[in-house]
């Protein structure tokens, strides 16, 4: 049950888009629709902001976007904002009836 | 407003034991799957455990097969994490956190402090 690998870092200038990446496996992301996103923010508890790949529960912003495509699942944060630095986890169930969360990724707003 | 507080956690000697309560309020207990998750300061989100609504099937990451329980008491709406042979490497946040279905983590608790040291 390693990590999925995402990126250390992701930056960007605000009101430009970002994408961050969670590369798994035909065991986890590539062969489930059960992949979710969370932001944490310094000191916080995780935060669901994408679930089920691409779908936002309520009061999610629609500048944050999932998608998937084989074994990579992938978060797109547009226009983004000074509030959005925060680090970001990818999370999947996998075929051992169990999750895997990705390694993390921070989020930079330069 | 849902709630969800940890208790039972603090520092513990290698080897020792630790049962972590996290205890709900704010929603109907007994119709969402539960779980923990742990962090190390600094360091990313674990899964650990997860447990479904009526407390039949239970599933652990390797690290916690055969050392870790999970548990709840529908009656109490309460949920445990039974922590046995604690190793340092336990040291970490243990947060809880309800399950809208399908592992959607809609929930979490404020999370609470595990050390294993001698």
């Amino acid at each position: 049950q390693s990590a999925l690998t995402q990126p250390a870092s992701v930056s960007g200038s605000p009101g430009q888009s970002i994408t961050i990446s969670c590369t798994g496996s035909t065991s986890d992301v590539g062969g489930y629709k059960y992949v979710s996103w969370y932001q944490q923010h310094p000191g916080k508890a995780p935060k669901l902001i994408i679930f089920e790949v691409n779908n936002r529960p309520s009061g999610i912003s629609d500048r944050f976007y999932g998608s998937k495509s084989g074994n990579t699942a992938s978060l797109t944060i547009s226009g983004l904002q000074a509030e959005d630095e925060a680090d970001y986890y990818c999370n999947s169930y996998t075929n051992s009836r169990t999750g895997v969360f990705g390694s993390g990724t921070k989020v930079t707003v330069l | 407003e849902v709630q969800l507080v940890e208790s039972g956690g603090g520092l513990v000697q290698p080897g020792g034991s630790l049962r972590l309560s996290c205890a709900a309020s704010g929603f109907t207990f007994n119709m969402h799957w539960m779980h923990w998750v742990r962090q190390v300061p600094g360091k990313g989100l674990v899964w650990v455990s997860r447990i479904n609504e009526v407390g039949s099937d239970m599933m652990y990451a390797d690290f916690a097969k055969g050392r870790f329980t999970i548990s709840r008491d529908n009656a109490k709406n309460t949920l445990y994490l039974q922590m046995n042979s604690l190793r340092d490497e336990d040291t970490a946040v243990y947060y809880c956190s309800r399950d809208l279905g399908l592992w959607k983590l809609i929930d979490w608790g404020q999370g609470i402090p595990v050390t294993v040291s001698s």
